[in-house]
């Protein structure tokens, strides 16, 4: 079945400094969405893409989607404490159900 | 406007006991699912509704677990005997079409001893 690969795990950085989480599938996708779960809470919806290479941007975060529509990336300029949490890619299954990848839990030292 | 609701928020039982939680989801939405969070991991989907009709439960242990909509509004979810494995946060979500984006509840954290 849809796996996505989501790097890193962790990711331990200082106030500041920037993060990066990166997505892989092995197969083209129709689209990619991206939610941040904080400690303790939910995934909430960041934003979904759609279109090949298309960058979206929110603030300090940025969403690229690849070329081929295989992979996708969200960078944080700048992180600040209210960054810190797990961030998940999510892919489209056969049914329309979404697939999250593992995550990358973020945490950022003041 | 009120967001996904979910009860109980925690529950802890013993193996073999039986456990139920209830969803409401946002008001007009209408795809609900279903998810499993291990610690460390991403929800996992364990069933989605369309209306009151199943879309997916392909991965729903159907020998322990059941689920139902039957208004086409809230759900159900219940482990009935539940396994020290199924200790997770249980999370609802819902969508407006299924391709939007979801909104999640609070979740239950369940733990089972």
């Amino acid at each position: 079945g849809q796996q996505v690969m989501q790097i890193p795990q962790y990711q331990h950085v200082q106030e500041g400094e920037d993060f990066t989480t990166y997505c892989n599938s092995s197969t083209t996708l129709s689209n990619i969405q991206w939610y941040k779960q904080r400690p303790g809470g939910h995934p909430v919806f960041l934003i979904q893409l759609v279109k090949s290479g298309e960058v979206k941007k929110q603030k300090r975060l940025t969403f690229q989607f690849g070329e081929a529509k295989k992979n996708s990336s969200l960078h944080i300029t700048a992180t600040q404490t209210t960054d810190v949490g797990t961030y998940f890619c999510a892919v489209r299954g056969s049914q329309g159900n979404l697939i999250f990848g593992k995550g990358t839990k973020l945490s950022v030292k003041p | 406007e009120a967001g996904v609701a979910q009860s109980p928020r925690y529950k802890i039982i013993e193996k073999r006991q039986s456990v139920a939680f209830w969803c409401n989801p946002i008001s007009g939405h209408a795809t609900l699912y279903w998810y499993q969070q291990i610690l460390g991991q991403g929800p996992k989907l364990l069933i989605q509704f369309q209306n009151n009709g199943v879309v997916d439960d392909s991965q729903l242990p159907k020998d322990r677990f059941s689920a139902e909509r039957l208004k086409g509004v809230d759900s159900t979810l219940k482990i009935q005997p539940a396994k020290l494995e199924d200790s997770a946060v249980y999370l609802c979500a819902s969508t407006f079409g299924i391709s939007n984006e979801q909104f999640f509840g609070p979740g239950t954290r369940l733990t089972v001893l």
